[in-house]
């Protein structure tokens, strides 16, 4: 059971290239979500979604970007990398609305260096 | 606004004692739920246990259990029998009703010696 998939784990890009970290999801969740965890600064939400077709932004949005074009997937992109992006990444998914269903569950993540 | 607060940025213990990781939070909701994760080195979080902010009883998961004390904010997280493979950062969460965004502490690194 693959539960949440992060693509690339690693990634190393030169300030101004752009990319894309992947997400997916097989357990026909409804909430996906991204976040930035830095160091002695916890995890900080980026973008989030309750559904295909439906995003919003979380805390922390400016130079990101986001679709949700299927249950499954949740892309992030970055549009411009910053040396300030230099970051882990988690993308995770969750059932829909009622807090005993709002168990996350987390990708591996993507630790992303902006050089 | 929300926010969780974890004061021990890191803490000892013994192998097979109890310890204790505190955290507070502030919200304005009536409705919310507190969760704990655990990311151990190789960096995966990993939920450990949810208690609801109308939960009577104190959650327990095994050898987690939630301290949850409403009137002072607080749902510190109790592990009993720790062992080595208990050493890990713990992150303490929070999320109100009717929203989707959950906010986490930035966290408390347990060390477990043996």
């Amino acid at each position: 059971n693959a539960g949440v998939t992060q693509t690339p784990k690693f990634q190393v890009l030169k300030t101004g290239q752009s990319m894309t970290l992947q997400c997916a999801q097989d357990m026909n969740h409804e909430y996906m979500s991204w976040y930035r965890q830095d160091p002695g600064m916890g995890l900080r939400l980026i973008h989030y979604s309750v559904g295909a077709g439906i995003t919003d932004q979380g805390e922390v949005p400016n130079g990101y970007n986001v679709s949700r074009s299927t249950t499954e997937d949740f892309p992030l992109r970055l549009l411009s990398a910053a040396p300030s992006q230099t970051s882990v990444y988690f993308c995770a998914s969750s059932l829909g609305q009622g807090l005993a269903k709002n168990i996350q569950y987390f990708g591996a993540g993507t630790r992303l260096s902006v050089l | 606004a929300q926010k969780i607060t974890q004061t021990q940025p890191g803490m000892f213990v013994q192998e097979k004692e109890a310890v204790t990781l505190d955290c507070t939070y502030d919200t304005s909701d009536q409705s919310y739920g507190l969760f704990w994760y655990k990311q151990p080195s190789s960096g995966e979080m990993i939920f450990l246990i949810y208690q609801g902010s109308y939960d009577e009883q104190n959650a327990t998961e095994g050898r987690y259990s939630l301290n949850f004390q409403k009137a002072r904010k607080s749902a510190n997280l109790v592990i009993s029998a720790s062992q080595l493979g208990d050493s890990a950062m713990y992150f303490c969460a929070m999320r109100g009703t009717g929203g989707f965004k959950t906010i986490f502490g930035a966290g408390t690194r347990l060390f477990v010696k043996a």
